[in-house]
């Protein structure tokens, strides 16, 4: 079946503008994870969502990073006055029900940012 | 969570058996020992998860001692196409959820 899907595979963008990323989960997964993960590093958590509601989004380094879930499914990162330490690659996870015990990761978004 | 220590690499030859071991003396009681794998531009995959003695699925064995301090990954017969970045993480629902917490992991080399 169909996995995790990521859009875009790419994004450049200059400091300070504005970053949409989107994240498809697997059909029926309940829990999305969001990942930031910088080069020679392991994944970062960033915030969790259980159906609609961030259950937990103490990852977000700051107030210009935001994720909607408004249908329980598609997930959006949003990241507003984009610096260059916010180059990375962000992964979008899913899992079904509400034991993440194993994750299931997309092949994430890499954000460059001039 | 508990954290783990594993070396920073390994290399390895094709059609050996590989082990990764990861130290986790902090485990709690409640906690599971879970291994990722990690290619290239692709996000982690699930590999194996146990909480004590053996656990072998069709990809690999996990270790664990009755102390649980630490926990060995073992893949048989490796192949070109294993290499990748293989983290360990220890961690236990809380909430109703697992926050992945990863190091570093180990970059493991296989050559022909």
């Amino acid at each position: 079946g169909a996995g995790v899907s990521q859009t875009p595979s790419n994004k450049v963008t200059e400091k300070g503008k504005y970053v949409e990323l989107r994240c498809d989960p697997i059909s029926g997964h309940t829990a999305l994870y969001w990942y930031r993960q910088s080069l020679g590093q392991g994944p970062e958590f960033l915030i969790y969502f259980q159906g609609t509601g961030a259950a937990d989004d103490s990852g977000l380094p700051n107030d210009r990073f935001f994720a909607v879930r408004p249908e329980g499914s598609v997930s959006t990162l949003k990241i507003q006055r984009t610096e260059r330490g916010d180059s990375a690659v962000y992964l979008c996870a899913s899992s079904p029900g509400t034991s993440g015990r194993e994750q299931y990761f997309g092949p994430g978004t890499r954000l460059t940012v001039t | 969570l508990a954290k783990t220590t594993q070396p920073i690499s390994m290399d390895s030859y094709e059609g050996q058996e590989v082990n990764i071991t990861c130290s986790h003396n902090n485990i709690a009681t409640n906690d599971y020992i879970t291994w990722y794998q990690q290619f290239p531009s692709q996000g982690p995959r699930f590999i194996i998860q146990g909480y004590k003695t053996k656990v072998t699925n069709e990809v690999a064995s996990l270790f664990i001692p009755a102390d649980r301090k630490s926990s060995t990954l073992s893949l048989p017969r490796v192949s070109l196409s294993d290499t990748a970045v293989y983290y360990c993480l220890v961690g236990t629902p809380k909430g109703g959820y697992n926050k992945l917490i990863f190091g570093a992991g180990t970059r493991l080399a296989v050559h022909p």
